[in-house]
């Protein structure tokens, strides 16, 4: 099976400054790789997604990095504003989405 | 549109009571449809997931129960409830990149 794991389960970063927020995959055989965020009482929205054939996709303000060599994730944010305080979800799959698995998440807070 | 509708919102329940959830979905006919359970300060666990009317595959053992019985409407179930129930439930629709609803939160006391 699928374990998923974030690096560090809270992040504080200064308003303006770039976030990095990591994750850990174990199944050499995933493709698909998406990052969700969770505001607080809310539903998990999708930001960005990445296949396997990928190293790198970039989106408004934000970038996803895949290595798959080490099996490792990374969400960059840019310019960190209020607004992107939530909790920041990465999410495996080896195919279809019912076979996503999701790290336990990442809380970032934005400093004023 | 594929706006998800979950409710209620919130719900406090005792122990042993039913649970009735409610997901229902707008947009392209068919969709998959999933119910995950939120745990505070963990991941997404995934319950149940369903490709049409009346198929339900259960990914874990325990005490719910879903069904489905319209194209959109996916409904959580549970017959008498237990304190480790509570959470945040979510549903969800989509093939691969999933989209979800607001979420359901239970307390269970």
């Amino acid at each position: 099976g699928e374990s998923v794991g974030l690096h560090l389960p809270t992040l504080s970063v200064q308003e303006g400054d770039n976030s990095i927020i990591n994750c850990a995959y174990s199944n050499s055989a995933s493709d698909y790789f998406i990052w969700y965020k969770q505001e607080s009482g809310k539903g998990p929205q999708f930001i960005i997604d990445i296949r396997s054939n990928m190293d790198k996709r970039q989106g408004q303000r934000v970038t996803v990095l895949l290595n798959k060599t080490v099996k490792h994730l990374s969400l960059q944010i840019a310019a960190t504003q209020p607004g992107d305080s939530a909790v920041y979800f990465c999410a495996v799959a080896p195919g279809s989405a019912r076979q996503l698995t999701f790290g336990s998440g990442t809380q970032l807070t934005v400093l004023p | 549109s594929q706006t998800i509708h979950q409710w209620p919102a919130t719900l406090v329940q005792p122990v042993g009571s039913p649970l009735s959830l409610e997901c229902t979905v707008e947009g392209t006919s068919n969709p998959n449809l999933y119910w995950y359970r939120q745990a505070a300060g963990r991941g997404l666990q995934l319950l149940f997931y369903s490709v049409g009317i009346g198929q339900i595959s259960s990914e874990v053992p325990q005490n719910l129960s879903a069904s489905r019985p319209q194209d959109r409407q996916f409904i959580l179930s549970s017959k008498k409830l237990l304190l480790s129930d509570s959470g945040f439930y979510l549903c969800a629709r989509g093939a691969n990149v999933l989209t979800f609803g607001a979420g359901s939160r239970l307390t269970v006391l």
